[in-house]
């Protein structure tokens, strides 16, 4: 079974410009995630798809950050424009149902200088 | 808010000791609660996911302990290796909605 695939895998730009990350997650999983880790901190949930709809994306700073999952498939993180405290790893997870065990992709980390 | 607590001091112990991670939460139990490893420049891997009517789950040579009164979850590894080296993450979901909260991870180093 092919894991979630998440592109690029390092990615460094500078303050106010935009970067996008890709997610395909485990085919036939209902739930994606996007989370954003900070260097020696736990993965902290920026936005959760149920299918096409969005479930929760209390944590994503709207300003800044959007989302979007395409046909319930394959979802885009965009930042723009980034600032310095946006560097960290950005994980992309999904899972069968809401209440089952999330599978991870490999993560993005992104360097704002 | 809710809290959760991982110990954030690294533990270390000796190959073939049992190991064990703390997690801690405030206020209201979850709907269950899941144990993750992470290796360094990867994605947490998923270890086992426990329910809250349940008090202990059991997978080779983990075990999870789920302690609604104390508000506390315990990941044990008996015989441990140093292939077990890594930081495990505990995450809970409180409103049964697939949102998971994770504490910052505890690191175990494995000596030989």
């Amino acid at each position: 079974e092919a894991g979630v695939a998440q592109s690029p895998r390092y990615k460094i730009i500078e303050k106010r410009q935009s970067v996008a990350f890709w997610c395909n997650p485990i085919s036939g999983h209902a739930t994606l995630y996007w989370y954003q880790q900070i260097l020696g901190q736990g993965p902290k949930l920026l936005i959760q798809f149920q299918n096409n709809g969005v479930v929760d994306d209390s944590q994503l700073p709207k300003d800044r950050f959007s989302a979007e999952r395409l046909k319930g498939v394959d979802s885009t993180l965009k930042i723009q424009p980034a600032k310095l405290e946006d560097s960290a790893v950005y994980l992309c997870a999904s899972s069968l149902w809401t209440d089952s065990e999330a599978f991870f992709g490999q993560g993005t980390r992104l360097t704002v200088v | 808010s809710q809290k959760i607590e991982q110990n954030s001091e690294a533990l270390n112990i000796q190959e073939g000791k049992t190991a064990t991670l703390t997690c801690n939460y405030t206020n209201y139990s979850p709907a269950y609660l899941q144990w993750y490893r992470q290796d360094p420049g990867r994605g947490p891997v998923f270890l086992l996911l426990i329910r809250e009517n349940e008090k202990e789950k059991r997978k080779e040579r983990l075990k999870v302990t789920f302690d609604t009164t104390l508000k506390q979850s315990l990941f044990h590894i008996t015989a441990s290796q140093p292939a077990d080296s890594a930081t495990y993450l505990c995450a809970l979901d409180f409103g049964n909605t697939g949102k998971l909260i994770f504490g910052q991870g505890t690191t175990l180093q494995v000596k030989p």
